[in-house]
């Protein structure tokens, strides 16, 4: 079965720190997404990779970085973490070219 | 203009009916075109995809797409309790961008 495993479920983090979400796919896939779930909002993307080194912004990047320095691992970072990006967190993995994604189980991260 | 559109619901429909998801798109190049399902507090997982016009069945769902207006739809038959969910409409853009509409609610009353 294809896994994607986000490395915290729940956090907790203070305005400013520096908060970092890990997501790890044992698939081989080129691609990679992180988005943000908000009740009403639906899924936004923040941004994706479809390879080593590569990095694409997504709709709502702002605030937000990503490093991919291998192909199974995938990090978000909130360089200085505010409480508007309260949210739930989801990583997904797909080959490329292919809409099927397949999802972790989610990051809730709390602001405050 | 949101590059996905879906009814947020929600959309109540007894069990045994059918119960249909609408979505719309803006970008008229997308070629791929795909429904989740959403339990509450758990991951989206993908149901159907459907890559041409016309309809697409598997088992009780039915993909539908029409290039033309833009718009693509899900049909579930014989709706269950267990169909309860959101149903989340995505499109494949370029560079393997892949958008989400904002999902549709759907309960099934007993």
């Amino acid at each position: 079965d294809v896994k994607v495993t986000q490395s915290s479920r729940y956090l907790v983090k203070r305005t400013g720190e520096k908060v970092f979400l890990e997501c790890v796919q044992d698939m081989d896939h080129e691609n990679m997404f992180w988005y943000r779930q908000d009740p009403g909002l639906g899924l936004r993307l923040i941004y994706f990779s479809y390879d080593v080194k590569m990095k694409e912004k997504g709709d709502i990047p702002e605030g937000y970085s990503v490093s991919r320095e291998k192909k199974e691992r995938f990090s978000l970072i909130l360089e200085s973490a505010s409480t508007n990006q309260t949210s739930m967190y989801l990583c997904a993995s797909g080959s490329l070219g292919v809409g099927e994604l397949f999802f972790g189980e989610g990051s809730r991260l709390t602001v405050l | 203009q949101k590059e996905v559109e879906q009814n947020s619901g929600p959309l109540s429909v007894p069990e045994g009916a059918i119960a249909s998801l609408n979505c719309t798109y803006s970008d008229r190049g997308s070629q791929s075109f795909f429904w989740y399902r959403q339990y509450s507090g758990k991951s989206p997982e993908l149901i159907m995809s459907i890559y041409s016009n016309g309809d697409k069945e598997d088992g009780r769902f039915t993909a539908q797409l029409n290039k033309a207006s833009q718009y693509v739809s899900l049909l579930i038959r014989d709706s269950q309790p267990s169909d309860s969910a959101t149903y989340l409409c995505a499109v494949l853009g370029g560079a393997s961008k892949i958008i989400f509409g904002s999902g549709t609610r759907l309960s099934i009353r007993p």
